[in-house]
């Protein structure tokens, strides 16, 4: 299957400061990218769906302006959580499907710590 | 209504026996169901595609029931390493290509 790649795999950052993670395409266009969160003992749930070149499309309470999600290239999404809290210690990962293809290929998620 | 629900577990059985989970759906629009397989800490992984005809993977057998919005995945003579959580995923339907709802997991423990 095709390879996603996200980094970090793990972070730990202060209250108060912006954590940028990365979600890259090694073989194929990802012309979509997907992000999820999980928390301890909950399933992923969807924050964003990210089309190449255009703005995200946010889930339904989830903040935009918090959590910045760029996919300005085919290979390339990023999610950057801005001012971040302990409340958004969590598991993100990224998952991503390229044209025509109806599968989507999982990055191997990024835990973030916030003290 | 969840958007997908699975059995509560968590489910705690011998080896070699037979579990089975199951799973409801109430998008009527989804196209594609999957079972993927989460270790702790770790991405999840597809374990199988569900189709309407059924399909068999070695031990893992899974169904789908359209009609019913219905899910189920059967997996034979279980191994030690099948110890995880067991998510059932359904797409969103219509083009959104990849765009995955996740029940919220059920957790198998399988012991010697």
């Amino acid at each position: 299957g095709a390879v996603v790649s996200q980094h970090p795999s793990w972070v730990i950052c202060k209250s108060g400061t912006s954590v940028k993670i990365e979600c890259r395409s090694l073989d194929f266009q990802a012309t979509t990218m997907f992000w999820y969160r999980q928390f301890p003992k909950q399933s992923l749930m969807l924050m964003a769906t990210s089309n190449e070149g255009s703005k995200a499309t946010y889930e339904q309470g989830v903040e935009k302006d918090k959590f910045l999600i760029n996919h300005a290239s085919l290979t390339l999404s990023t999610l950057t959580v801005t001012s971040a809290h302990p409340e958004d210690s969590s598991f993100y990962i990224c998952s991503a499907t390229g044209r025509g293809n109806t599968e989507a290929f999982f990055g191997q998620g990024t835990r973030l710590t916030v003290v | 209504r969840k958007e997908v629900e699975q059995d509560p577990g968590p489910f705690n059985v011998p080896e070699g026996a037979t579990v089975a989970f199951n799973c409801t759906y109430s998008n009527s629009a989804s196209q594609s169901f999957f079972w993927y397989r989460q270790d702790c800490r770790k991405e999840p992984k597809l374990l199988m595609s569900v189709y309407s005809s059924g399909n068999e993977d070695g031990r893992f057998t899974a169904q789908l029931n359209r009609a019913s919005q219905y899910i189920s995945l059967l997996i034979r003579d279980s191994k030690l390493s099948d110890s995880a959580t067991y998510l059932c995923v359904v797409d969103a339907g219509g083009t959104s290509y990849g765009k995955l709802t996740f029940g919220q997991g059920t957790i198998l423990t399988v012991h010697p």
